[in-house]
């Protein structure tokens, strides 16, 4: 069990250019979620797969943002003409898909600087 | 839509006080609820989950109650030490319609340990 692996851990970019995140979850786990934190805020969701199905996005994943998890294992998140607001620590966590009470594991977070 | 408050935002305590921090939440058909610690600058760390049948989970030094009905948790931290400085997050669980469990963030509470 090596963790929920995030990269990068962090990136500046200038505003309208198009960044990609990536999560590697904890392996057999089935459940991958994306979270977004700003500062002096607790984490929001963004959205949710269990293996390779995008089955929720939450309104804050405006449509300039896309995620996916081909073949159920690590997951992308894509941000295009990125924009000021989306400066945010980037979250990403893994559980198992057995029941209700799994924990859900996170990883260190990409943070996203907008210059 | 479930929202989550901790109180305090803020705690300064001297080394080896116990400490309770509380949570509360407004909808009461959660399934869990997690307590977290997260460093600066990095993810998070799972420390306690509580289903919603339990009231109390412990793990070392720490405590967690769950008083489901009325919304409230709290995370007791015995004989404090300086490396127990963090945020504090706690996070109950609901299920959405669309199958994900989603975790519900309060803005946690910043623990700082003086030796």
């Amino acid at each position: 069990d090596t963790g929920v692996s995030q990269n990068p851990r962090h990136k500046i970019t200038k505003r309208g250019q198009n960044v990609t995140f990536r999560c590697d979850p904890i392996s057999e786990h089935n459940r991958l979620y994306w979270y977004r934190q700003t500062l002096g805020q607790g984490p929001e969701f963004l959205t949710y797969f269990q293996n390779e199905a995008q089955l929720e996005k939450s309104r804050l994943l405006s449509d300039r943002f896309s995620a996916e998890r081909p073949k159920g294992s690590f997951s992308t998140l894509e941000i295009q003409r990125t924009e000021q607001g989306d400066s945010a620590m980037y979250l990403c966590a893994s559980s198992f898909a057995r029941g209700s009470n799994q924990p859900q594991h996170f990883g260190d977070g990409t943070r996203l600087s907008i210059l | 839509k479930q929202e989550v408050t901790q109180i305090p935002a803020a705690l300064s305590v001297p080394e080896g006080e116990n400490l309770v921090l509380n949570c509360s939440f407004t909808d009461s058909a959660i399934y869990n609820l997690q307590w977290f610690r997260q460093d600066p600058g990095k993810g998070l760390t799972s420390l306690l989950l509580i289903q919603s049948s339990q009231r109390e989970q412990t793990s070392g030094r720490l405590n967690a109650s769950l008083d489901k009905s009325s919304g409230r948790s709290t995370l007791y931290i015995a004989a404090s030490q300086p490396g127990d400085s963090a945020t504090y997050l706690c996070a109950p669980t609901s299920h959405s319609g669309a199958g994900s469990y989603q975790l519900t963030f309060g803005k946690g509470t910043k623990l700082s340990v003086i030796p």
